[in-house]
């Protein structure tokens, strides 16, 4: 089974319109992180928000929030009034385990390709 | 510099040749990564490595040889590539701390072409 699961390929949005970005995750583990990162055409992976497992309230950064249903394991991204530079590839991605000593392996989704439209 | 820098971003090479990858990441971080990014596919841990030591080697074949000199520096060595290694291969780092996000910073990438 999938551990991270995307299940937009592509969306279209209009400028300034929010948007959501969907993401399920599966996972037996109780503690675990879950990020989302956004990839221009440029290729550079950005990273935008994280949410822990244990985290009682949803992340915010700035324009970018993560919707976090625990029961559901569901992470979707929201962007509030899009821009024509959010157009690109987004990741979900997530760690399983608690972050103890070492490195800790991300597991990616497929990705999701967002165009924003004029 | 800031951040994690990779050079070359580009290259082209042909299946007998040797070339190397470099990460640099400027942000004090203790774990260093690589992944490759083919097309249709999601990204693929390939190396990891933490306080210069690989901790995971997630099946990647011989061709491909890490090199980690210290927690700043981190290569990838190349030879008798398949025309299939073609891909974009990123390089990420990432300050662990017990109870920390872990959160991975990725360098620009290097675009792979084997001929």
């Amino acid at each position: 089974a999938q551990k991270i699961t995307q299940t937009q390929p592509g969306m279209f949005v209009q400028e300034k319109e929010a948007v959501t970005l969907d993401c399920t995750y599966d996972t037996s583990d109780p503690s675990y992180g879950l990020f989302w990162y956004k990839q221009p055409s440029s290729g550079e992976m950005i990273f935008l928000i994280y949410q822990g497992s244990y985290d009682q309230q949803n992340a915010t950064e700035g324009r970018y929030s993560l919707n976090f249903q625990k029961a559901r394991k569901s992470a979707n991204l929201v962007i509030s009034a899009s821009q024509l530079g959010d157009s690109a590839m987004y990741f979900c991605a997530m760690r399983e385990g608690l972050v103890i000593q070492g490195a800790q392996k991300l597991v990616f989704g497929q990705g999701t390709r967002l165009t924003i439209n004029p | 510099e800031t951040g994690v820098t990779q050079t070359p971003r580009h290259l082209v090479m042909g299946m007998t040749n040797k070339k190397s990858l470099k990460c640099e990441q400027h942000l004090g971080h203790n774990a260093m990564y690589w992944y490759k990014q083919s097309a249709k596919k999601p990204l693929e841990l390939m190396f990891v490595y933490n306080f210069k030591e690989q901790t995971e080697n997630n099946s990647v074949p011989s061709r491909f040889s890490p090199e980690c000199p210290n927690s700043s520096h981190l290569f990838l060595h190349l030879h008798t590539l398949q025309p299939e290694d073609s891909a974009l291969y990123l390089c990420a780092s990432s300050l662990d701390l017990a109870g920390g996000p872990d959160t991975q910073y990725f360098g620009p990438g290097t675009r792979l072409t084997v001929l």
